[in-house]
């Protein structure tokens, strides 16, 4: 069975520093690993994903994620943070050995990321 | 440019009575799904649809059924609602049958089950 962790219920940080947002997963093979993003009374909207390759991970709005297999972890950050960015983020595994058809994700509970001038 | 759209966005019923959700994409997408958001949970899978014609369970299916009526739809049914199903419940889709695939998401219906 695949599972995320996400130790953090809420990240507070000040704009313009930078933001960790961390995630660590748990599958039988390899990962596939993806960010989300949801604002407030929306769904989710995807950030970035990594299937193979580099470590880290570039994705939309200026975030990036650092892959590390031996400490399966897969934190997402950024390093100047906007108030806009505060919303809720929720990190989310695939077992690449999965050989079905469909995506499915396993999610974290999710980490509520509040930047304040 | 729809993406996703799910219909209705709020719902309140009473213990036992049925109600089904909506859901289409105009995305050509093969594969859908049905999440449910409970606080301190995360999303949990109930059911997906990996192409036309085919439905499988997910993590929490109990209480759900499902249809999945062409490429474009895929509803999903209460028969007999209880408390414990007040959720935001979330569709999704995925491009094709690359499992590697990002999902798009609606923005949700919220139910509330009294």
């Amino acid at each position: 069975a695949q599972s995320v962790a996400q130790p953090e219920d809420q990240v507070n940080v000040a704009e313009g520093n930078p933001l960790t947002v961390k995630c660590t997963y748990s599958v039988s093979g390899n990962p596939y690993l993806f960010w989300y993003v949801q604002y407030p009374n929306r769904g989710l909207q995807f950030l970035l994903k990594y299937i193979t390759g580099d470590n880290l991970v570039k994705g939309s709005y200026g975030f990036e994620a650092e892959f590390n297999k031996s400490q399966t972890s897969f934190h997402l950050k950024k390093p100047s943070a906007l108030v806009s960015d505060s919303a809720l983020y929720f990190c989310a595994v695939r077992d690449a050995g999965d050989t079905g058809t469909a995506s499915k994700l396993t999610f974290g509970t999710g980490t509520r990321l509040q930047v304040t001038l | 440019n729809a993406g996703v759209t799910q219909t209705p966005k709020f719902q309140v019923l009473k213990t036992g009575q049925s109600m089904t959700l909506q859901c289409a994409q105009d995305m050509n997408h093969n594969s859908m799904y049905w999440y449910r958001q409970d606080p301190g949970m995360g999303l949990r899978l109930i059911y997906y649809s990996a192409s036309e014609g085919t439905t499988d369970k997910g993590e929490v299916p109990n209480g759900y059924n499902v249809s999945r009526l062409n490429k474009r739809e895929f509803s999903l049914r209460l028969e007999s609602a209880a408390p414990s199903q007040t959720s935001v419940y979330f569709c999704a889709s995925s491009l094709t049958g690359d499992s590697n695939g990002e999902l798009f998401f609606g923005e949700g219906s919220r139910l509330t089950v009294l």
